[in-house]
C-alpha cells in the first residue's frame, strides 16, 4: 500500500515569499490533516478536511494560509506572505475516516525555512 | 484546554537498558491515548493505543496502560535496542473528528 506522498521535502524561501507544499493521502482515505511541526515541538493541527470539506480550520492563520482540497483527494497548503516564524515541518496525513480509533498515517512532511 | 505533558529528552540509554518515557495529559471526557514514534528520515508512525482506561496497548515490545487515575499513558520497554533510537510522541484524541494533539516529543538515543 502506497503511503501519504508530500512534496516538496524541503524548501527555502526568503520571507515575504509565497510557498506551497502538496499532499497526495492514501487511496480511499476520507480524512485529510495538515500538521505544522516547529523545531522542539510536538504537530499542531492546522486543518481538517472530511472528502473536499474543511471540519476544522480553528488553528489556522488564515491572512497569510490557505488550504484545499480538491475533489475530496489531493491537498494543497499555501503560505503568502511567509514569516519568520513560519519555519517548520509541514506534515500531511490522512486516515480512513476520521473516528478515534481509525490509525492517521503521515507522510515524511516538507521542511520550510524561511530567511 | 486538553494538553500532554511528556518528559524532556534527549534519553540516552545503552543497548539492552529499560526504558520510561512519562506522558501524562489533561482533557474533558475520556480520551484515546497514542504513542507515534518517529525514527530519523521517516514520517510519524503510530507505534500504540489505548482507548478506554486500564486498556493496554503494545507493539514492538513496547508497553503503555491507560491510567485514569493519574491520567498518565507511559512508555515502557523491557530492552532496548539502536533501532528503537527516535523521537517518541505521546498523543490524545478527545472529539470526534479524530484530530490527534501531541505532547512536544522525547528523543531517545540507545548506544551499543
Amino acid at each position: 500500500e502506497a503511503g501519504v506522498a508530500q512534496s516538496p521535502r524541503y524548501k527555502i524561501i526568503e520571507k515575504r515569499q509565497s510557498v506551497a507544499f502538496w499532499c497526495n493521502p492514501i487511496s480511499g482515505h476520507a480524512t485529510l490533516y495538515w500538521y505544522q511541526q516547529i523545531l522542539g515541538q510536538g504537530p499542531k493541527l492546522l486543518i481538517q478536511f472530511q472528502n473536499n470539506g474543511v471540519v476544522d480550520d480553528s488553528q489556522l492563520p488564515k491572512d497569510r494560509f490557505s488550504a484545499e482540497r480538491l475533489k475530496g483527494v489531493d491537498s494543497t497548503l499555501k503560505i503568502q506572505p511567509a514569516k519568520l516564524e513560519d519555519s517548520a515541518v509541514y506534515l500531511c496525513a490522512s486516515s480512513f475516516n476520521q473516528q478515534p480509533n481509525t490509525e492517521a498515517f503521515f507522510g515524511q512532511g516538507t521542511r520550510l525555512t524561511v530567511v | 484546554g486538553d494538553s500532554v505533558t511528556q518528559m524532556e529528552g534527549p534519553v540516552t540509554l545503552s543497548e539492552e537498558a529499560f526504558l520510561t518515557i512519562n506522558c501524562t495529559y489533561t482533557a474533558t471526557g475520556y480520551p484515546s491515548l497514542f504513542w507515534y514514534v518517529q525514527y530519523p528520515g521517516e514520517g510519524l508512525q503510530l507505534l500504540l493505543k489505548a482507548t478506554k482506561a486500564d486498556d493496554k496497548g503494545s507493539n514492538k515490545g513496547f508497553e503503555a496502560t491507560y491510567r485514569k487515575e493519574t491520567t498518565s499513558f507511559h512508555l515502557e520497554k523491557g530492552s532496548v535496542q539502536v533501532s528503537d533510537s527516535a523521537v517518541y510522541f505521546c498523543a490524545l484524541i478527545t472529539d470526534s473528528w479524530g484530530k490527534l494533539q501531541f505532547g512536544a516529543g522525547t528523543q531517545v538515543v540507545v548506544t551499543p
